[in-house]
């Protein structure tokens, strides 16, 4: 069963318009979430877990337990934004990881 | 980068023989990971090691087999039995926190070719 859904597989933007990359989960238990993104020719990161409930990049995403929901979302795109995004849940005891099929994100000039 | 290497970084293999891909790190870490990530699919578990000699199969762990003799060491192998192996690779590695496991750290992957 998909876990994780990310239901766009590419998205555009305009430089300095807002952007929400969606994500939904499905997960009986209290699961962990994240962002993990991967810019052209570097290595899968992680943005930032709803855990640290922090701000990476101008980048945040509440865990929404009530719609299982955890949408990653910036107030004004950047052009190093571009990459491919994708969003993550770990169980509770993170024996497992299970990840979206991503979007890919590009912002325009 | 250094932390978790991937080795070698493109392989070419023909069809019928095994092929082992190399995932080393020195992060200490106690849990690795092995991923298949193709295009429209994102990543998809293979296997996974929370300790040393120990590892559990993921979704899609037919014809591939892996070890964790050492911590440092989490190689996969290729076999004869994937039907479809040509894909994108990609080995992490997380550490533990009590009773569950943080950020994964990946390697920089391998692209592996059947011919």
């Amino acid at each position: 069963a998909q876990r994780v859904t990310q239901p766009e597989k590419l998205l555009s933007v305009f430089k300095g318009a807002p952007v929400e990359l969606k994500c939904n989960y499905s997960y009986s238990g209290s699961p962990e979430l994240f962002w993990y993104v991967q810019y052209s020719r570097q290595r899968l990161q992680l943005l930032l877990r709803h855990i640290s409930r922090e701000s990476i990049k101008g980048f945040t995403a509440d865990l929404n337990k009530g719609e299982t929901s955890f949408h990653l979302k910036k107030p004004f795109a950047q052009e190093e934004d571009s990459a491919m995004y994708y969003c993550a849940l770990s169980e509770g005891t993170g024996n497992q990881f299970y990840f979206g099929t991503g979007t890919s994100l590009t912002v325009i000039p | 980068d250094g932390g978790i290497t991937q080795s070698p970084k493109y392989l070419f293999r023909k069809e019928g023989q095994n092929v082992t891909l190399s995932c080393e790190q020195n992060l200490n870490h106690d849990a690795m990971y092995w991923y298949r990530q193709d295009p429209g699919q994102g990543l998809r578990l293979i296997y996974y090691s929370q300790i040393v000699n120990d590892f559990q199969k993921g979704d899609i762990a037919e014809g591939y087999s892996v070890s964790r003799e050492k911590k440092e060491s989490f190689p996969l192998t290729v076999t004869s039995a994937q039907k479809n192996p040509t894909a994108f690779y990609l080995c992490a590695s997380s550490r533990r926190d009590g009773s569950s496991y943080n950020e994964q750290f990946f390697g920089p992957g391998t692209r592996l070719t059947v011919l």
